[in-house]
């Protein structure tokens, strides 16, 4: 399988903080990255799919790049509503999708 | 409007087998490039993808838990079965249904999620 590690575990940050959080993938794969934001106790939220692409009505605020086996998801201007643990997610190869660890992103 | 829900017991003894069905609703299981995906959560940790189905009756599973899945589905009542065999404690978790869209098999769409406890 395909590992995926997310890098930091966790993060303190403020409101209108610029944020970057890193994946790295065990072997290339291509731009077959997505990344996901999930709340307590609520459904992930699809952010960025094929590595940089927006989702329909996320902010633009948020940004992805990276191919091969570096990835980054960006969040340019901290808002309290961002507080969350964000996951990057692999379907290179899609007899085996993986997901990394997650991101917590707390409040300083 | 696209809907996913997933439904199911809540509660499974060790080594019953869970099955777990997935109800769709704003797109059909035979529109081309998509498909269903189900994903788990055990409290405090992370997603584990499991399994997917697409269109085409393409499938796909976990490789740590291959040999305990099952992923079918019945494009005329718009619903996705997962089964998982033998269950244990450690597959307490919450199941959660996903929209996926080929080629990058993003989740674009979520069930709110099923709660399964694995207890005696």
């Amino acid at each position: 399988d395909i590992q995926m590690t997310q890098s930091p575990s966790s993060l303190s940050a403020s409101v209108g903080d610029r944020v970057t959080i890193t994946c790295r993938a065990s072997q290339s794969i291509s731009s077959y990255l997505n990344w996901y934001q999930q709340k307590p106790g609520k459904a992930p939220k699809l952010l960025i799919y094929a590595a940089s692409s927006l989702q329909s009505g996320v902010p633009s605020r948020f940004s992805g790049s990276g191919s091969g086996t570096d990835f980054t998801l960006t969040i340019s201007s901290l808002q309290p509503e961002d507080f969350a643990t964000y996951y990057c997610q692999q379907s290179y190869s899609t007899l085996s999708i993986t997901f990394g660890q997650g991101t917590r992103l707390e409040i300083k | 409007q696209v809907t996913l829900k997933e439904s199911g017991p809540v509660l499974v003894k060790p080594t019953e087998t869970l099955t777990l069905t997935c109800t769709v609703s704003g797109f059909s299981l035979s529109n081309a490039r998509m498909g269903v995906s189900w994903i788990r959560q055990p409290p405090g940790k992370a997603l584990e993808w499991l399994a997917h189905i697409f269109s085409n009756d393409e499938k796909s599973y976990s490789t740590s838990l291959k040999s305990r899945l099952t992923i079918s589905k019945d494009t005329s009542k718009s619903q996705v079965v997962l089964t998982m065999t033998n269950m244990d404690p450690v597959d307490t978790a919450t199941y959660y249904c996903a929209r996926i869209r080929g080629p990058v098999v993003a989740a674009d769409y979520w069930g709110q999620g099923t709660l399964v406890t694995v207890s005696s």
